[in-house]
């Protein structure tokens, strides 16, 4: 089947610190990869995908890059600010597969302190 | 452009009552769907619909749980003799079409006492 695994959390870092949530995926086809932010009380918000290998995902300082032989999609950003922190989602999904459902890794909790 | 609206934000139900969760897509879009989130959990898909019809419901629990998406009105996911294992987030999101972006509501906090 299809899954993905990232890093537990919480993460707490300082301002301007560098941020990596490591994230891993399984997947039976040749999955799109996406990272998404919840802010608190809010709904899911996209913040950068990637559709094949090698392909580097970018927005708001955030970069990720659809690595196929490890199997992986790192979010990295250089220097976090406090309005980073959130809930960051890992997912993944099956192109061509009929349902184009998103299939989400558990969750990472950012703090960031000033 | 409004965003997706789910309503209500926050519902408390007693066990063996029944939860309505709505969800009003995006203008434009004719695709929703249904997420749910456990405690300490990510989202887990739970069904796809179009207007009209039911795509992929392979997610759904086979008991108690349905949803539909009507030519008019939104979508509706209706949980009967709700127990405490259903307290959850319950997400939706709507797309323009096959494969496009997904976009989240804020979601419905379902709380059975």
């Amino acid at each position: 089947g299809n899954s993905v695994t990232q890093m537990e959390g919480p993460v707490t870092l300082s301002e301007e610190a560098f941020l990596t949530i490591n994230c891993t995926y399984t997947a039976t086809g040749y999955p799109s990869l996406f990272w998404y932010v919840q802010y608190p009380g809010e709904g899911l918000q996209l913040l950068l995908k990637a559709t094949k290998a090698d392909d580097k995902g970018s927005n708001k300082g955030f970069e990720a890059t659809y690595r196929k032989e490890t199997t992986s999609f790192h979010l990295e950003k250089g220097s976090v600010q406090v309005s980073d922190s959130a809930v960051y989602f890992c997912a993944l999904q099956l192109t061509g597969a009929g349902s184009y459902q998103l299939t989400f890794g558990k969750g990472t909790k950012l703090s960031v302190i000033p | 452009n409004a965003g997706v609206m789910q309503n209500p934000r926050h519902l408390v139900r007693r066990r063996g009552q029944e939860a309505r969760l709505r969800c009003s897509p995006m203008k434009g879009h004719s695709h929703v769907y249904w997420y749910r989130q456990l405690p300490e959990e990510g989202l887990k898909f739970m069904v796809y619909l179009q207007k009209e019809n039911i795509i992929d419901e392979s997610g759904m629990p086979k008991e108690r749980f349905s949803a539909e998406f009507p030519k008019e009105g939104p979508s509706i996911l209706r949980i009967q003799q709700v127990v405490r294992g259903d307290s959850a987030a319950y997400f939706c999101a709507s797309a323009q079409g096959e494969g496009y972006e997904q976009y989240f509501g804020p979601g419905t906090r379902l709380t059975v006492t």
